[in-house]
């Protein structure tokens, strides 16, 4: 079975502060994304990476910038945190191209102060 | 634009049959997903369907009209377990790699 693991379930930091989320998979997946998912908004695409160094913006990237140094580990960075950042943080990965289904890390919910 | 919907919440009794339905809107179809998330937990991948007609898998089943732009998640024999949010999301080919995700619809099974 594939794993995507989350750094962390929760996280609380203050307005202003830099934030990372990191994000591993192990099963040598070509893809990977971040999403956001709010109440009554759905999963919203923030970046997506196809390969090592590689990134694309999602629909909502502002305020959001992202590394991919390793094929298994992708992170999401808030530059500069703000309060309507705060939201449930899902990561995913998938397997090539086409309609592969995601893959998804059990989400971090971050609370911005 | 690209638009999914789906209703916000249904509630439905244990040993019932739910059908929870989706319609899309969007620039081109590859493919529509369905998946369920409990609350607090990852969204788990329920079925894919890329051609028209039902797919059955167990207790959930899938239905694709593509002409409609329309799908349903079919549940039966509902347990309390399968309580949580039923999220559909279409694969379109200008997409790339993307996804585009529903809002989601929240199912409530009662005794």
């Amino acid at each position: 079975d594939v794993k995507v693991t989350q750094s962390s379930r929760y996280l609380v930091k203050r307005t202003g502060e830099k934030v990372f989320l990191e994000c591993v998979q192990d099963m040598d997946h070509e893809n990977m994304f971040w999403y956001r998912q709010d109440p009554g908004l759905g999963l919203r695409l923030i970046y997506f990476s196809y390969d090592v160094k590689m990134k694309e913006k999602g629909d909502i990237p502002e305020g959001y910038s992202v590394s991919r140094e390793k094929k298994e580990r992708f992170s999401l960075i808030l530059e500069s945190a703000s309060t309507n950042q705060t939201s449930m943080y899902l990561c995913a990965s998938t397997l090539g191209q086409g309609g592969q289904p995601q893959h998804f890390g059990d989400g971090t919910r971050l609370s911005i102060l | 634009g690209q638009n999914i919907d789906q209703p916000t919440e249904m509630t439905a009794t244990e040993g019932a049959i739910v059908q929870i339905n989706c319609t899309y809107q969007t620039s081109g179809f590859n493919g529509l997903f369905w998946y369920q998330q409990h609350a607090g937990e990852a969204p788990t991948f329920l079925s894919y369907n890329v051609l028209d007609g039902l797919e059955e898998k167990g207790r959930f089943s899938s239905f694709l009209s593509r002409s409609k732009g329309y799908s349903y998640l079919l549940l039966k024999e509902l347990q309390m377990k399968d309580s949580a949010s039923y999220l559909c999301a279409v694969f379109p080919p200008s997409g790339g790699f993307k996804t585009i995700f529903g809002a989601g619809t929240r199912l409530f099974v009662k005794a």
